[in-house]
Order: structure tokens, then C-alpha cells, then sequence
């Protein structure tokens, strides 16, 4: 699986966009996008994930570039239950059974 | 509905010990996974289980980790002759099948057992 490099924490302003980077440089033709994030003192939960196309739902929108070396999570209005660490992981096809997360960012929402 | 449920949520055990962890995944969900986690750390995988077979468990970190899911639906993680290395919150997750049948099944996670081995 393509490795994947995000930078290790960042701040949003509350109501204020969130873009979470996320640089894959390796990824191949037949692997996924997939983020989740992880609240303190719970376990992740799944955010969005996508293939090459751009995609939205109620959480979150998903950007990915053209040559699909990164992509982009977007919160578009941050609130500070969106404080958590924000895991970028890259999986071949739909076969996410054995997630490799990394470090991940951990995002800061502040008032 | 309910979640996944993990117990217990707080274990402390001495060195060398035996202890078990218990996932109760949700209700219908036939993959079922266990991940451990270390302070500063992302989550990292264990096993998974299909059904009642373990379908992969290339994560398991060595023989004194096995884990089994004899009915199909609670799992149980056990470790023998913990050692201090072994502190950290083991997290289980289930999803409704698996990925290899070709759709995108969402994982959903419990809140952790964290162990701590003196």
C-alpha cells in the first residue's frame, strides 16, 4: 500500500474551513483514498473516502488531485467537536479490512 | 442501536499475567477486526476475523496474542505472559461484511479496552 505523509498537527478557527493535506505520492491506479478521524478517548470513526473523483457528504468534502499524489479533506465550518486526530490511509480497492493507520494530524478547533 | 461494545474498559494486570478482552461487535455484522493502539499512535492492526475464522492475522504481534470468535459474533482477544510492552488501548471494530466482496463496508469501532501491565 502506497505510504502516506501528513503534517503532525494543525489549527482551524471554529466556523472556519478545515483542509487537512495529505501527500501519497506512491498511491497506484487501484488504490483508495480513505480518511477517519479519532476523538479523545474514542475509537475512529469513518469520515469519507473516494478513488480519483471529488467527493462530499455530510461530514466532510474529499479533493483529490488530478494526478491523485494528494488529496485534501475539507470540514467546511469546523466546530470544536471536530477536534480529533485525522487519519489519511491509503488501501488497494475496497479491501480496507486491515486499515494501516499512521500518525495522522491532530487538528485543533479553537473559539 | 447499540454499538460495539468492549470490555472491560480499564484493565491493570501484573507482568506476566494472563488477561482476555471481550468485543461484542453489532448485531448482524459478520467482520469483525481487533486493532491496538499506543499513546501517540495510530491504531494498528491485529486480526480479522470473517465469520469464525480468523482472515487475517498477520498483525498479531506474536504467539502469546490469539484471538477467537467461536459463535460468529463476540470476540475475544487473549494474551498470555503480558509483558509492560503490551500497555495499550486494544480497540475492536466490526463492519457488516468484508471488503473483499467487492463494496466498501464502513468500520465501526468500540471505545477500547485500555490494559496497563506493572
Amino acid at each position: 500500500d502506497a505510504k502516506t505523509t501528513q503534517p503532525p498537527s494543525m489549527d482551524c478557527a471554529e466556523g472556519r474551513a478545515a483542509n487537512l493535506p495529505c501527500n501519497h505520492s506512491t498511491i497506484s491506479g487501484n488504490e483508495y483514498v480513505y480518511w477517519y478521524r479519532q476523538i479523545h478517548s474514542q475509537g475512529p470513526q469513518y469520515i469519507i473516502h473516494g478513488l480519483k473523483n471529488n467527493e462530499t457528504n455530510e461530514m466532510a468534502s474529499l479533493i483529490i488531485t488530478e494526478d491523485r499524489k494528494s488529496s485534501t479533506l475539507i470540514l467546511p465550518h469546523a466546530t470544536l467537536r471536530d477536534t480529533a486526530v485525522y487519519y489519511c490511509i491509503v488501501r488497494r480497492g475496497y479491501n480496507n479490512n486491515d486499515m494501516r493507520f499512521g500518525a495522522g494530524t491532530r487538528l485543533t478547533v479553537k473559539p | 442501536g447499540a454499538g460495539v461494545s468492549q470490555t472491560p474498559s480499564n484493565k491493570v494486570t501484573e507482568k506476566g499475567k494472563y488477561v482476555e478482552l471481550r468485543c461484542d461487535p453489532i448485531s448482524g455484522h459478520t467482520a469483525l477486526y481487533w486493532y491496538r493502539q499506543s499513546l501517540g499512535q495510530g491504531p494498528e492492526f491485529l486480526i480479522y476475523f470473517q465469520g469464525t475464522g480468523a482472515a487475517d492475522d498477520s498483525g498479531l504481534p506474536n504467539d502469546r496474542f490469539f484471538a477467537v470468535r467461536p459463535e460468529g459474533s463476540v470476540s475475544t482477544l487473549k494474551i498470555q505472559r503480558t509483558e509492560r510492552g503490551d500497555s495499550a488501548v486494544y480497540l475492536c471494530a466490526s463492519s457488516p461484511a468484508s471488503g473483499r466482496a467487492g463494496s466498501f463496508y464502513e468500520q465501526y469501532f468500540g471505545p477500547g479496552t485500555r490494559l496497563t501491565v506493572t
